[in-house]
């Protein structure tokens, strides 16, 4: 157990539709990691929020946003999802922000299905 | 950017010593090296880091030349659980953040 918690695990939703992911880091981790995974593209970042700030941004939509509260847990939302956002989600955690703190902790991951 | 280059597979027995080698030829001065370890439908898990030389823990070592243009990670008797994907990271700096980017991965298949 990595100590972050995704949830859902599954979810199943329509094309066109809107979903949140939620992700709660490990206790004392201020940033935040959000990371897409398909069976074509590999694990691919999306964004990354430090103590309630977004700090480094990837190849993230923009149907696609993020957020990280005073709480720190944080919130990917979906919007207009195609086929193609069939995907697994993941979200890790780590203490600090900067390239020197590259050991992070990675959820479970939310397996999310576009029909 | 320091772009990670690694093989795309590798196959290895139970008891072997398993060495992947990433090449990072633009790894900047201040960039770190990092390995993880994925498997199917799981999280990655990190498995070592380190700067320079040779760095070891529980579960693997890490070797990085001085000039730093690569580096190799080295799983000692592996066995059949240690068959994963296992990526090279090279820290990105940025102004304020760190992309963690993964590259492809290398797949290690350990057989009997």
């Amino acid at each position: 157990d990595s100590g972050v918690t995704q949830t859902p695990k599954h979810l199943i939703t329509a094309t066109g539709q809107r979903v949140t992911l939620r992700c709660s880091p490990r206790s004392g981790d201020l940033s935040v990691y959000w990371y897409q995974q398909s069976l074509d593209q590999g694990l691919q970042f999306l964004i990354q929020y430090y103590n309630g700030e977004e700090r480094a941004k990837g190849n993230i939509l923009e149907r696609f946003s993020a957020q990280q509260f005073p709480d720190l847990h944080s919130e990917l939302n979906l919007s207009s999802l195609e086929l193609g956002d069939s995907a697994l989600y993941f979200c890790a955690s780590s203490v600090g922000g900067t390239a020197r703190d590259t050991e992070a902790f990675f959820g479970q991951g939310t397996r999310l299905t576009v029909v | 950017l320091a772009k990670t280059t690694q093989p795309i597979s590798m196959d290895s027995y139970e008891g072997q010593e398993v060495n992947i080698t990433c090449s990072h030829n633009n790894i900047a001065t201040n960039d770190y090296i990092t390995w993880y370890q994925q498997f199917p439908s799981q999280g990655p898990r990190f498995i070592i880091q380190g700067y320079k030389t040779k760095v070891t823990n529980e579960v693997a070592s890490l070797f990085i030349p001085a000039d730093r243009k690569s580096s190799t990670l080295s799983l000692p008797r592996v066995s059949l659980s240690d068959t994963a994907v296992y990526y090279c990271l090279v820290g990105e700096i940025e102004a304020a953040g760190n992309k963690l980017t993964f590259g492809g991965g290398t797949r290690v298949l350990v057989k009997p």
